[in-house]
């Protein structure tokens, strides 16, 4: 049964700072990988999707990657602002496009 | 432009008195997803529609009904709702049920039951 692990649960860092977020999994068959925001009491926001293929992923200040073989992924935030905080989650794609989420890391950027 | 539109964003609802939410798509995805997420755990999968054909996940309680009328809207039923059902309930969608494709989110419904 996949596990699908975030550490930190939680990060607070100040403003302007750059970050990295992990994610590891303990079934290395996954399709692709995808990491959501989550502002609190709100839906998921899809921030990046990585495919199996893939090493990498990057959408402005954020750089996503995926080494398959070890069960891991990492989202990097640089330059963070107050904006970013919120909860970060990461699920991957098990076949038929069943998620399986981590339980996130609440991330909070302080001014 | 809002592609995956719940209603309602709030729902109370008794215990035991049945409740419906509501989930629709601008976006013409073939599958269709319902999650329950409850307070500062992960989203869980309670089972998805693949065009007309429903999938229901193993542990999934039969309180918990799904239906899809037509590729725009799917409708997720609690029967009878109990305290431990309360949760933020999120529909989301994918163009098809290949690997490849991204899963789209509404901004969920959150249940109470009082």
């Amino acid at each position: 049964k996949q596990e699908v692990t975030q550490i930190p649960a939680a990060l607070s860092v100040p403003e302007g700072e750059n970050l990295v977020l992990n994610c590891s999994f303990t079934d290395s068959a996954i399709y692709n990988l995808q990491w959501f925001r989550q502002d609190p009491g709100k839906g998921l926001t899809s921030l990046l999707l990585i495919q199996s293929s893939q090493r990498e992923q990057t959408s402005g200040r954020l750089n996503a990657s995926l080494d398959k073989s070890s069960g891991r992924s990492t989202l990097y935030i640089a330059a963070s602002q107050p904006g970013d905080s919120a909860t970060y989650l990461c699920a991957v794609n098990q076949g038929a496009q069943k998620l399986v989420f981590g339980q996130g890391t609440r991330l909070t950027i302080n001014p | 432009d809002a592609m995956v539109i719940q209603n309602p964003r709030y729902q109370v609802t008794q215990f035991g008195k049945p409740v419906t939410l509501s989930c629709s798509q601008t976006l013409n995805h073939n599958v269709m997803y319902w999650y329950q997420q409850k307070s500062s755990q992960a989203p869980k999968l309670l089972f998805h529609y693949y065009d007309k054909d429903f999938n229901n996940e193993a542990d999934t309680p039969d309180n918990f009904q799904s239906r899809r009328p037509n590729t725009s809207f799917c409708f997720l039923d609690i029967r009878s709702p109990g305290l431990g059902d309360a949760a933020m309930y999120l529909c989301a969608t994918s163009r098809d049920r290949t690997g490849s494709h991204e899963q789209y989110f509404g901004p969920g419904t959150r249940l109470t039951v009082t």
